[in-house]
């Protein structure tokens, strides 16, 4: 099967502070990824659409100069949270486009102080 | 956002049982994708789903596309200590999970005693 890794796993970091998570498709090419948040006990929220060579596409309500996406290459895309707050803390997880279906990461579990 | 509904919320069952969850939409699918969330993993892809009426199995796990392209339902049997976690759905609406976004059921948590 197809593999996406996520880097770090976990951070913890100071408010105020960026912090940049790593998707990364290890075994195939993906023209597109996607980047999700998941508060405890709940389900996946898309945050956004990343492109290969383009803009990523936000979904409503996210802010995109809060979470800046950059998908430079084919197997790698990602998400910078900029000046972090305690309720950016949360579980974020890519997932990546191979033929017709998603393949996810592990996710990365930011905690923010 | 939107998110499918799933049901039941929570299930409690012994080992041997079968289970049978489901998750139903307001607006027609084209995909319907189902995944298992280990904690503090990723989801896991289990079964997909491109057309109505389509019933598909993976080992002792079976799932359906239904005819009106508005729910879709997920079998265990059999289940195990290991089948413990949570299960998503996912439905999309152009043909392929992957060329349009996902949207997610509300999900099942599954606990099951050996």
């Amino acid at each position: 099967g197809a593999v996406v890794s996520q880097h770090p796993s976990r951070v913890i970091c100071k408010s105020g502070t960026s912090v940049k998570i790593e998707c990364r498709s290890l075994d195939f090419q993906a023209t597109t990824m996607f980047w999700y948040r998941q508060f405890p006990k709940k389900s996946l929220m898309l945050m956004a659409t990343s492109n290969e060579g383009s803009k990523a596409t936000y979904e409503q309500g996210v802010e995109k100069d809060k979470f800046l996406i950059n998908h430079a290459s084919l197997t790698l895309s990602t998400l910078t949270v900029t000046s972090a707050h305690p309720e950016d803390s949360s579980f974020y997880i890519c997932s990546a486009r191979r033929e017709e279906t998603q393949y996810f990461g592990p996710g990365t579990r930011l905690l923010v102080l | 956002g939107q998110q499918l509904n799933q049901s039941p919320q929570s299930m409690f069952i012994q080992e041997g049982e079968d289970v049978s969850m489901n998750c139903t939409s307001s607006s027609i699918f084209n995909t319907w994708l189902w995944y298992k969330q280990d904690p503090g993993e990723g989801p896991v892809l289990l079964i997909a789903l491109y057309k109505a009426g389509e019933l598909t199995s993976n080992g002792r796990l079976t799932a359906q596309f239904g005819i009106t392209r508005k729910d879709s339902f997920l079998n265990i049997s059999a289940s195990i200590p290991s089948d413990v976690g949570i299960y998503f759905c996912a439905g999309s609406r152009l043909k392929g999970g992957a060329t349009n976004k996902l949207i997610f059921g509300t999900g099942t948590l599954l606990a099951v005693q050996p």
